[in-house]
Order: C-alpha cells, then structure tokens, then sequence
C-alpha cells in the first residue's frame, strides 16, 4: 500500500513552454500532497504543500505564478511549470500524507530539462 | 545553524559491515522521526517510522532515537550491495505535516 505515481518520470522542453506533472496516491486518498524540487547531490526543498479543494499553500522564495499547483481530487495533485527557463531545470518529487499518523509518501519523481 | 544536521559522507563500506548512519537535531519539539532511502533518479522510499525515543525494528534495519541528546540512528546489519543509496533522516513536530530533512548520507557497500 501507499503508492504514489507521477508523470511523467520524464520531460524535455524548450524555453518558454509549459509543463504538467501529475502526482497521483494509487491505493488512499490523500488530502494533503506536497511539492519538492531536488538538485543533485542535495536534499528536498520543499516548494508548496497542496490541499484538495483549496489553494495551495507555497514556501517563501516560490513564485505561485511560475508554479501552478492544482489539487482538484483526493488522488490527483498537478503542478505546472509556465514559461519554463533552462534555470527551472531539477528534479521534481511529490508526497501524499497517508494514514492516521500523517507519513508522507513520495512518488518516483520527474526530471525536466528545460532546453 | 540547521534545524537537522547529517553528515553527507560518502560512506563506504564492505559488504556483510554493519552500518551506522545518524543524524542530529536542534528543536526539542520534534517528535516524529523517519528515515528514507533514495537511489540514484528515484523518490525516497520510507523505510523506518518512529514516535518520541526509543527502538524500533525491521529486518536488517534498526531505528534509534534518543530525544534527550537529540540524536538519532539508523543501524544496517549485514549490508549488501543493494543497500549503496542515499539515506535521509526526517522529523516532524506533532500536528504538523512539513518534513525537516537532514541533507543525505551517501552509502557505498562493496562487494
């Protein structure tokens, strides 16, 4: 159980393009997802935590505008990166909370290359 | 000073070693303690969950806390080369659901 999804596990684009990730929890639902982003050879930074029907809440330094972030059901979070820049290139990786004592669970991550 | 602190290594070990992987921290209030494995491109995998002090075991992996030295331990018995990953220690206050990371140790078991 608590599996976590995300696709794709892979993206290439270029400059000034958009890009869609999904996170999804296969086997709960989860209200509450979160949003990290990893550079190589360097812990997660959390970007924004994610809940189902409301908007999202973002860390400080994370532009709302560059990272849209939707969690429109209890087994989907999406996170859209607009007008990309070869800066905006990273390892992105999602979690969902699952379960009483609230573990979060993470996804397999996505890796974007911004060209 | 960081909130979790880690020593990123890399640590290499021979296969069959025991491995010893810890992780210090500064705020009292945390209480949830967790210790994830990554490979190389991947997400990390939770591999061991603990509340307040204490033991806890799972196989060939055992967890320490020891809240009163604010100091936690990951223990790996008879290390295989399927073990070689990044381990990152996690903690989180009571209800609240944001993760405090420590920045990884790197572990290299050699056949």
């Amino acid at each position: 159980g608590a599996v976590v999804s995300q696709h794709p596990s892979r993206v290439i684009c270029k400059s000034g393009t958009s890009v869609k990730i999904e996170c999804r929890s296969l086997d709960f639902q989860a209200t509450t997802m979160f949003w990290y982003r990893q550079f190589p050879k360097q812990s997660l930074m959390l970007m924004a935590t994610s809940n189902e029907g409301s908007k999202a809440t973002y860390e400080q330094g994370v532009e709302k505008d560059k990272f849209l972030i939707n969690h429109a059901s209890l087994t989907l979070s999406t996170l859209t990166v607009t007008s990309a820049h070869p800066e905006d290139s990273s390892f992105y990786i999602c979690s969902a909370l699952q379960g009483a004592e609230e573990t979060q669970y993470f996804g397999p991550g996505t890796r974007l290359l911004v060209l | 000073q960081k909130e979790v602190e880690q020593d990123p290594g890399p640590l290499s070990v021979p296969e069959g070693a025991i491995v010893s992987l810890n992780c210090t921290y500064s705020n009292s209030a945390f209480q949830y303690f967790m210790w994830y494995r990554q490979y190389s491109r991947k997400g990390p995998e939770l591999l061991m969950y603990t509340y307040s002090s204490g033991n806890k075991e799972d196989g060939r992996f055992t967890a320490q806390v020891d809240k009163s030295s604010k100091y936690i331990s990951l223990f790996i018995r008879d290390s295989q080369p399927s073990d070689s990953a990044t381990y990152l220690c996690a903690m989180r206050y009571v209800g609240a659901n944001n993760l405090f990371f420590g920045t990884g140790t790197r572990l290299t078991v050699i056949p």
